[in-house]
């Protein structure tokens, strides 16, 4: 168990509509990172967070959104969903603002859309 | 942009056997980390080995070992002894203290 906890674990919608994608850190991470994971794919990157505050931005859309709360739990906002945005997403943790340490990873939410 | 390369897009071994999976990067940074993360089935990224750049020294955990050849950015995982719980994609990933950036990844299939 890596400590980080996503929920949903599965999320099945039409195109068109609004999901959020739930994640809590290990127990004193700071940052919060978020990847995509299509089918047969490799991580993508989308976004990372470090005690609140945005610290990296990768390939995520404009239809993508994130925040992290002064809890430290972060949510992804998934808008206007399309068929290819069906994927597994993962939210990952680590202590520091840096991608030094290693990252731990959430289960992941399969997000299907029909 | 840092990019990361796995060629081997499928690998197998036979159970006990030796297998080395190919990993190579592109980086302009001299201080930077490289990792390789094990996705089994399930899905779940689980963390396989870490090597620091300025560390000459090849990392090494139980039966996983790396070969890091800094001058030509190769990071290369040995698995000794291989098991069938070792069957998995494997992901080499960089990062320089910013994100982490992912290969494209190897599926390994462990033959009994």
């Amino acid at each position: 168990d890596s400590g980080v906890t996503q929920t949903p674990k599965h999320l099945i919608t039409a195109t068109g509509q609004r999901v959020t994608l739930r994640c809590s850190p290990r127990s004193g991470d700071l940052s919060v990172y978020w990847y995509q994971q299509s089918l047969d794919q490799g991580l993508q990157f989308l976004i990372q967070y470090y005690n609140g505050e945005e610290r990296a931005k990768g390939n995520i859309l404009e239809r993508f959104s994130a925040q992290q709360f002064p809890d430290l739990h972060s949510e992804l906002n998934l808008s206007s969903l399309e068929l290819g945005d069906s994927a597994l997403y993962f939210c990952a943790s680590s202590p520091g603002g840096t991608g030094i340490s290693p990252l731990h990873f959430g289960n992941g939410t399969r997000l299907t859309v029909t | 942009a840092q990019t990361v390369t796995q060629s081997q897009p499928e690998m197998s071994v036979q159970e006990a056997e030796t297998v080395t999976l190919s990993c190579t990067y592109d980086t302009s940074e001299s201080d930077y980390y490289l990792f390789w993360y094990k996705q089994p089935p399930s899905r779940q990224m689980i963390l396989v080995i870490r090597q620091e750049a300025y560390k000459q020294q090849n990392a090494t955990e139980n039966r996983f070992s790396v070969n890091f050849q800094k001058a030509a950015k190769s990071f290369s995982l040995k698995i000794s002894d291989s098991q069938l719980g070792d069957a998995a994609m494997y992901f080499c990933a960089y990062s320089n203290g910013n994100k982490l950036v992912f290969g494209a990844g190897t599926i390994l299939r462990v033959k009994s």
